[in-house]
């Protein structure tokens, strides 16, 4: 099975902007996750998408929004851009059978300027 | 509020022998336990897990260790290879009926380096 994908890989923006970042999951994963890495904070989670609805959230301003289609592939978007929104979103993927056992993607590289 | 530790930031052994990875947590709602290893700029690569009601989980060379009163798991790896030389992240996770079993939450990680 071909792992998670996400794209772009890596991004530039300017404060203020806004991006949409893309997520494919793993083939029959129905869960998708996003995180944020940054050297301060490290890795935290910003929401889970399952069957095109938000079904959890992390602590993050409403800047930061997601959705998911019906093929479960998922986006994040993140308006009006801020210098510290500069860092690695992961996109994880999990099998909806119930293990825990979440799949990561390579990563977007966002930097904001 | 850091609800998962990983007190040592850096570790250093030597080819074939024991790494021992520790990992620490606070919130006595998790209840499944995993480690990940990653390397710059890659996303996270799942090693092993561990469900509250073991207390331990072998995996080749990789034996998760959990203590549940002292809330503590640690990751032991058996004989470590320069090829493991990495920054190792445990996480913890709500029972998958809680409905929070995807909302991971991360440790401040570990840098292993597995040194000739």
């Amino acid at each position: 099975k071909a792992g998670v994908t996400q794209t772009p890989r890596y991004l530039i923006k300017t404060r203020g902007q806004q991006v949409t970042l893309s997520c494919s999951p793993i083939s029959g994963h129905r869960s998708v996750s996003w995180y944020q890495q940054t050297p301060g904070q490290g890795l935290q989670f910003l929401f889970e998408y399952f069957s095109e609805t938000q079904r959890n959230k992390g602590n993050f301003p409403g800047r930061f929004s997601g959705r998911q289609f019906s093929n479960s592939r998922s986006e994040m978007n993140v308006s009006t851009l801020e210098l510290g929104d500069s860092a690695l979103y992961l996109c994880a993927s999990k099998d909806a059978r119930g293990y825990n056992e979440q799949f990561f993607g390579p990563g977007t590289r966002l930097t904001v300027l | 509020d850091q609800q998962v530790k990983q007190n040592s930031p850096s570790l250093s052994v030597q080819e074939g022998r024991i790494s021992i990875l520790n990992c620490d947590y606070t919130n006595s709602m998790f209840d499944y336990f995993l480690w990940y290893k990653k390397y710059p700029a890659e996303g996270p690569t799942f090693l092993i897990s561990i469900s509250s009601i073991k207390d331990k989980n072998e995996d080749g060379r990789f034996t998760v260790f959990l203590n549940k009163s002292a809330k503590h798991l640690s990751l032991h790896i058996v004989p470590s290879q320069p090829g493991d030389s990495a920054v190792y992240f445990c996480a913890a996770s709500g029972g998958v009926n809680t409905g929070t079993a995807s909302k991971l939450t991360f440790g401040t990680g570990t840098r292993l380096q597995v040194t000739l």
